[in-house]
């Protein structure tokens, strides 16, 4: 059962335009989304992170947008680089005491075209 | 943020035989996690590992197969053992900073495990 799916395994862009990522999830107890970027042979590193209470959460041209009626959130990078090209994991979390387990999608492996 | 190194980084091993894997953070901490990526599959928690504790077990995954130390606040290891080529997978360390505001864990680079 995913929990947390990530429908776009790919996605190209050309250097300059707008990336957009999205995620969705099915488990109404996640209170936090946190984004990934993960390189070859390298961690997922933290990207960026919205609570539930906040519908859009901006870090420079990082910008997540959280739809919880929907249950969706997207990932949003303007003007996109080369160097952003990575695969990309959406994670929740479930809110309260001790519980720091992070569930992940797949991932989308975004492509930025110089 | 936390910098984490793991030990091996990649390794081909034989079926039936079994693989410790080190993870070292560059600063104490409380948490860590174990996660395994499958091909083409999200990142799984497979365990937490608290120092000085027994790790806690995800469903799906028991001790006897994949047992875990902590023995101090910068260092745990991963032993997957009695390998079949369904463990082909990255094995990947975190842990959590006190006080991160969105809980975010920091990933160590992975250890690619390929059993034939």
């Amino acid at each position: 059962d995913q929990q947390v799916k990530q429908n776009s395994p790919s996605l190209s862009v050309q250097e300059g335009r707008i990336s957009i990522l999205n995620c969705d999830y099915t488990n109404s107890m996640f209170d936090y989304f946190l984004w990934y970027k993960k390189y070859p042979a390298e961690g997922p590193t933290f990207l960026i992170s919205i609570s539930s209470i906040k519908d859009k959460n901006e870090d420079g041209r990082f910008t997540v947008f959280l739809n919880k009626s929907a249950k969706h959130l997207s990932l949003h990078i303007v003007p996109s680089q080369p160097g952003d090209s990575a695969v990309y994991f959406c994670a929740a979390r479930k809110s309260g005491g001790s519980n720091y387990k992070l569930t992940f999608g797949k991932g989308t492996l975004l492509t930025v075209n110089p | 943020s936390a910098v984490i190194s793991q030990k091996p980084s990649r390794d081909i091993c034989q079926r039936g035989t079994s693989l410790t894997i080190q993870c070292q953070v560059d600063s104490q901490v409380t948490m860590m996690f174990w996660y395994r990526q499958q091909p083409g599959q999200s990142l799984t928690l497979i365990a937490t590992a608290n120092q000085g504790s027994e790790a806690t077990y995800e469903s799906g995954f028991v001790i006897d197969k994949f047992p875990i130390s902590r023995p101090n606040l910068t260092f745990s290891t991963l032993t997957v053992s009695n390998m079949s080529p369904e463990d082909s997978s990255i094995y990947l360390c975190s842990t959590k900073l006190a006080g991160g505001e969105f809980n975010e864990q920091f990933f160590g680079p992975g250890t690619r495990l390929t059993v034939l």
